[in-house]
């Protein structure tokens, strides 16, 4: 069974803190994925990653980076948070194949003070 | 950038009835997937018909596929109060499609009552 997993469930942090959140995934995937998700916006890409190092801007970067240090591993950086980034963040991963399924994590719901 | 569009936004139906659920979508695609959530979880892949398909069957699900029209539909049959959860549809952003991006709908939330 595949296995995608994130470090918190739930987080509560104060605005203008560093904020990290880690996904890691145990099916050597080549493709990571940090999306959040807002009641009537749907999912929106915030950053995803083809490779170890790599990364790519999605729909909404601003605000946030990213770290893929090791293939397993794709990290969310919120450099200094703001109460607008209060959301539901979903990591998932999947091959980099043409016809792929995406395996998502449970989630983290990030509460911003 | 919003890709596939779900319809309706909500359904409420009683166990035992079929739910149909609809996506459009705006340009050329290599697969269309649906993905169901539930309540504050991530997201489980469910189905993927690709570009040359019409017609999908998966247990209960049936999915189609008239790329004519630009349009997807999701049927699940035989609904079942654990049947409850959000669903939604991805398209591949049809570019760069080897690395596997996908552009998410906004969901229809489906309800289904005992």
């Amino acid at each position: 069974d595949v296995k995608v997993t994130q470090s918190s469930r739930y987080l509560v942090k104060r605005t203008g803190e560093k904020v990290f959140l880690e996904c890691v995934q145990d099916m050597d995937h080549e493709n990571m994925f940090w999306y959040r998700q807002d009641p009537g916006l749907g999912l929106r890409l915030i950053y995803f990653s083809y490779d170890v190092k790599m990364k790519e801007k999605g729909d909404i970067p601003e605000g946030y980076s990213v770290s893929r240090e090791k293939k397993e591993r794709f990290s969310l950086i919120l450099e200094s948070a703001s109460t607008n980034q209060t959301s539901m963040y979903l990591c998932a991963s999947s091959w980099r194949t043409e016809y792929n399924e995406q395996f998502f994590g449970p989630g983290t719901r990030l509460t911003v003070l | 950038s919003q890709q596939g569009e779900e319809d309706p936004q909500a359904l409420s139906i009683q166990e035992g009835e079929n739910a149909t659920m609809n996506c459009s979508y705006k340009t050329s695609i290599n697969n269309l997937q649906w993905y169901r959530q539930n309540s504050g979880r991530g997201l489980v892949h469910l189905i993927l018909i690709r570009s040359n398909e019409r017609e999908k069957h998966s247990g209960r699900l049936r999915v189609t596929l008239d790329t004519s029209k630009k349009s997807s539909s999701l049927l699940i049959t035989a609904s079942r109060a654990a049947d409850t959860a959000s669903y939604f549809c991805a398209t591949d952003a049809g570019y760069g499609g080897s690395q596997g991006n996908l552009i998410f709908g906004k969901g229809t939330k489906l309800s289904v009552k005992p």
